[in-house]
């Protein structure tokens, strides 16, 4: 399943299947990319990060991809199991340290 | 590592009184602490940035005296909700920096309800 970020919040996958969730970033000046997951009632979560000089990267079981011509960041999550069900966020920072963060896009895994 | 904490976790209070909301790292030394907001069904919004033993700063919009911040130490800053209001009424989450890299790691959040 495919989500378009802003346009599409929720993204409903099927078990077992591969999922991605797209973010459009707002400044090209930003130099780092993270994505974050958010359980109900919970703090977000660190999943995977990535420099702007770098446009993949990999981690377990996920993958980001950076394309900064078009400013736009995504997440693959390989194998989405229930556990994943969750709302995924990007974040960039754009000043210092400070990070913004994007709407956020629900997950549903269905079994 | 790098865990940060936030208490209360849930609390409830009456209208124009205020809360004191706790966030401490409790294995590494916080140089920079964020403070967010964030409403149901919404996305983080930074409030504010806090730097061990100076002044917070505060993103437009945010009172700063309505939101007052604290970071004495290095492991605890805490954020005061003065005169709650209804409209106040927000889930409370923390983040904490060692301050050599980007990388925020944040608390659990605090859902605060103002009735």
């Amino acid at each position: 399943g495919e989500s378009v970020g802003l346009h599409l919040p929720t993204l409903s996958v099927q078990e077992g299947d591969n999922s991605i969730i797209n973010c459009a970033y707002s400044n090209s000046a930003s130099d780092y990319f993270i994505w974050y997951k958010q359980e109900s009632g919970k703090g977000p979560q660190f999943i995977i990060d990535i420099r702007s000089n770098m446009d993949k990267r990999q981690g377990q079981r996920v993958t980001v991809l950076l394309n900064k011509t078009v400013k736009h960041l995504s997440l693959q999550i390989a194998a989405t199991q229930p556990g994943d069900s969750a709302v995924y966020f990007c974040a960039e920072n754009f000043n210092d340290y400070k990070l913004s963060f994007g709407a956020g896009t629900t997950v549903t895994v269905r079994a | 590592g790098a865990v940060v904490s936030q208490h209360p976790s849930r609390v409830i209070c009456k209208s124009g009184t205020s809360v004191k909301i706790e966030c401490r790292s409790l294995d590494f030394q916080a140089t920079t602490m964020f403070w967010y907001r964030q409403f149901p069904k919404q996305s983080l919004m930074l409030m504010a940035t806090s730097n061990e033993g100076s002044k917070a700063t505060y993103e437009q919009g945010v009172e700063k005296d309505k939101f007052l911040i604290n970071h004495a130490s290095l492991t605890l800053s805490t954020l005061t909700v003065t005169s709650a209001h209804p409209e106040d009424s927000s889930f409370y989450i923390c983040s904490a920096s060692g301050g050599t890299s980007y990388e925020q790691y944040f608390g659990p959040g605090t859902r605060l309800t103002v009735t």
